[in-house]
C-alpha cells in the first residue's frame, strides 16, 4: 500500500548543481502536484499536472521544471540550484471528480539543502 | 483568490484538555475545506474534509471541525488531547483549477 513515493528522501547540493526529484503514485490518480514547505509559510504549489501530458505553473514556479512522464510519475527538476531552494519538497496526487472535494495524498517529502 | 488563515502558529495544551485550532477562509464560492496533520519527518495526512451542507465534520483520531459560513471559519477541535496529537496541523482550501491553498500551520504541543 505505497501511495505516493518520493526519492530521494534527503539530498545536499552545491549551488549551481542540477538534480531531479522523483515522484510516483500507485492510486491511478489523474492529478499530481509538487509543493515546497518552508517554516511559517505552509505549503506552496510549484507545479501541477491535471492529466498525463499536461503541466501548469503554481504559485512559485521560478527555477523549476517538471515532467509528467506517464500517469504514475511526475518529476521536478532544478536546473541550477540556489540556496533559496533549500526546502522540503512534497509530491501529492488526487482523484478529480467534478463537484466533489477529493483530498490530495502526500508523499513523505524530499529534504533538500543547497550549500 | 481563495485562501485560509490559521490563527496562532503555536498552541500548547495539557493532556486531557480541549484542543481548538482556528482556521478562517476566504472564498467567493462554496469552499472545499480540509484539515491535514503532519508528524515530524512525514508528509501530510488527511484529518477531515468539509462536505457541502454539513456543519460538523468528523475526522480521524477523534478530531472534528465545525463549518460556520457566517464567520467564514472551519475550526478544528478535539475534546481531550493525547500526547500522540502533538504535530503540526494545516488548514487548506481548494482553489479554482484544483490548486490547494494551505495555511501557515499551527504546531500543537501537548504537555503531560
Amino acid at each position: 500500500n505505497a501511495g505516493v513515493t518520493q526519492t530521494p528522501k534527503f539530498q545536499v547540493l552545491k549551488t549551481g548543481q542540477s538534480m531531479t526529484l522523483q515522484c510516483a503514485q500507485d492510486m491511478n490518480h489523474n492529478s499530481m502536484y509538487w509543493y515546497r514547505q518552508d517554516p511559517g509559510m505552509g505549503l506552496r504549489l510549484i507545479y501541477y499536472s491535471a492529466s498525463e501530458g499536461t503541466t501548469d505553473k503554481g504559485e512559485v514556479p521560478n527555477g523549476y521544471n517538471v515532467s509528467r512522464l506517464n500517469k504514475r510519475e511526475f518529476s521536478l527538476r532544478l536546473e541550477s540550484a540556489a540556496p533559496s531552494q533549500t526546502s522540503v519538497y512534497f509530491c501529492a496526487s488526487s482523484e478529480e471528480i467534478a463537484g466533489s472535494n477529493q483530498p490530495q495524498h502526500f508523499g513523505d517529502g524530499t529534504r533538500l539543502s543547497i550549500l | 483568490a481563495q485562501s485560509v488563515t490559521q490563527l496562532g502558529s503555536h498552541v500548547s495544551v495539557s493532556e486531557g484538555a480541549l484542543v481548538l485550532l482556528r482556521c478562517n477562509y476566504s472564498s467567493s464560492v462554496p469552499p472545499y475545506l480540509f484539515w491535514y496533520v503532519q508528524y515530524p519527518n512525514q508528509g501530510l495526512q488527511l484529518l477531515l474534509k468539509y462536505t457541502t451542507g454539513a456543519t460538523l465534520v468528523k475526522g480521524i483520531n477523534g478530531f472534528e471541525a465545525e463549518f460556520k459560513k457566517s464567520e467564514t471559519s472551519f475550526h478544528l477541535t478535539k475534546p481531550s488531547a493525547h500526547m500522540s496529537d502533538a504535530a503540526e496541523y494545516f488548514c487548506a482550501v481548494r482553489a479554482p483549477r484544483n490548486d490547494m491553498r494551505f495555511g501557515a500551520g499551527t504546531r500543537l504541543t501537548v504537555k503531560p
